[in-house]
Order: C-alpha cells, then sequence, then structure tokens
C-alpha cells in the first residue's frame, strides 16, 4: 500500500531563517506531487505541482520554492522566511492524468515563524 | 474570477440527522468535483469524487450530488454521529490542467449527541 512521510511535524523558525521541508511517498511510482499550505481556518492553497523529476510548476509567486530530485521526494524551501509564511504545509500525491484520481495527503507540518 | 464557495460557519446538528452541505462554484467547468475530510490538525482524507456527467453518488452514509446548471455540489450525511464531526472540503479540477485541484474554505460540522 501506498503511504506519505512529511516532516518535521511541527518547526518554530525565526524570521529571515532558511526552511526545507520533505516529503516523501512510498509504495507507488511516477506520482503527481503537491504542496499546499493551509492559513489557520482556511482552505488549501496550492503552492506546487510536479508530474516528475525536476518539473515544478509554481502556482502563487512567493518567497518557497520547490525541489523534486527522486521521484518520490518533493521538498519546499525557502532562503529567508516572512512571518507570512507561518502556516500548515501539507504535501499530497496522485495518479498521473487524464485519470480523475484524488490527492492522498500526507500528515502536515505545523510551522510557525517567529 | 474563479470561486468556491462554502458555509464557513459551522454547521452544528443533533446526532442521527442529516447534515448538508453546499459548495458553490463560479467562473469553473470542473470535470470532476471531490469531497475531503479534515480533523483538526490532520491532513484531508478523500471521500467521494462524482464526475460532470453524474447526478449522484453515494458512499455508506454519504451522498453527494452535483448539478452543473447550478454550480452546486450538496454533501449529505445521513444519521449523523459524533464521529462525524470534522471540517469537509470540496474540491474542483481545473479542466486541461492535469490533476491540480482547487479548494474551498471548508465547513465545520458539529455532531452532538
Amino acid at each position: 500500500s501506498q503511504t506519505i512521510h512529511q516532516w518535521p511535524a511541527t518547526l518554530v523558525q525565526p524570521v529571515g531563517s532558511p526552511l526545507s521541508l520533505e516529503c516523501t511517498v512510498e509504495g507507488t511510482s511516477n506520482p503527481n506531487l503537491y504542496w499546499y499550505r493551509q492559513a489557520a481556518g482556511r482552505g488549501l492553497q496550492l503552492l506546487f505541482y510536479s508530474v516528475g523529476i525536476g518539473q515544478i510548476s509554481s502556482e502563487v509567486p512567493q518567497n518557497l520554492s520547490a525541489s523534486r530530485p527522486q521521484d518520490r521526494q518533493f521538498i519546499l524551501s525557502s532562503k529567508k522566511l516572512l512571518l507570512s509564511d507561518s502556516g500548515f504545509y501539507l504535501c499530497a500525491w496522485s495518479g498521473l492524468a487524464p485519470s480523475y484520481n484524488e490527492q492522498f495527503f500526507g500528515p502536515g507540518t505545523r510551522l510557525t515563524v517567529l | 474570477s474563479q470561486k468556491i464557495e462554502q458555509n464557513s460557519e459551522a454547521l452544528n446538528i443533533q446526532e442521527g440527522k442529516t447534515a448538508t452541505l453546499t459548495c458553490n462554484y463560479t467562473n469553473y467547468s470542473p470535470a470532476y468535483l471531490q469531497w475531503y475530510r479534515q480533523d483538526p490538525g490532520r491532513g484531508p482524507v478523500f471521500l467521494l469524487l462524482i464526475r460532470e456527467n453524474e447526478k449522484e453518488k453515494r458512499k455508506e452514509r454519504l451522498k453527494v450530488t452535483f448539478d452543473t446548471t447550478l454550480k452546486q455540489s450538496l454533501f449529505h450525511i445521513t444519521a449523523s454521529q459524533p464521529a462525524d464531526s470534522a471540517t469537509y472540503l470540496c474540491a474542483l479540477d481545473k479542466k486541461a490542467a492535469g490533476n491540480k485541484l482547487t479548494f474551498g474554505g471548508g465547513t465545520r460540522v458539529l455532531v452532538k449527541p
């Protein structure tokens, strides 16, 4: 069966510090991978989308970047965190388009920027 | 601009009753619509998917309808239980944009015993 891992689970970082969040998927090949951010009491905002190694689509211009160095690894990074980067970060995977596949989410990382 | 609207107010309901949630959208032509459940501090969990050519879908105590003319989906939880208390999110695909979804803000459901 497929599983998705995210770490760390929680993170408190000072403004201006770098960030690296990691997501890995097991039990599937060639997944679509996604990074979302969820502000408190809000819906999910799609940040990045990847259909393959090295292929990243940015949905929202911002202070963050993403990379996919391996088929089942997705990394979210920042060189300098802003207060507005605080939130709940979720990684998800799905099967390949154009089939209508649901998305499977990881447990999330709670990021607080102080 | 494209919008997905869910009632932001919490839905309080007595155990055993049917909870009905609404998802309205504008300026979309989705190929399908999905509903997810999210518990506090957890990632969303997929519940149901309904395609644009389907009117209704059922799964156990859950029922989803999809009216592309009204641009609306209704999500029903019948015989609700306290364990159904959670936030429910609807999501639509961006047609011709792969498998990317756009989520509504979610509606919190509280089922009281």
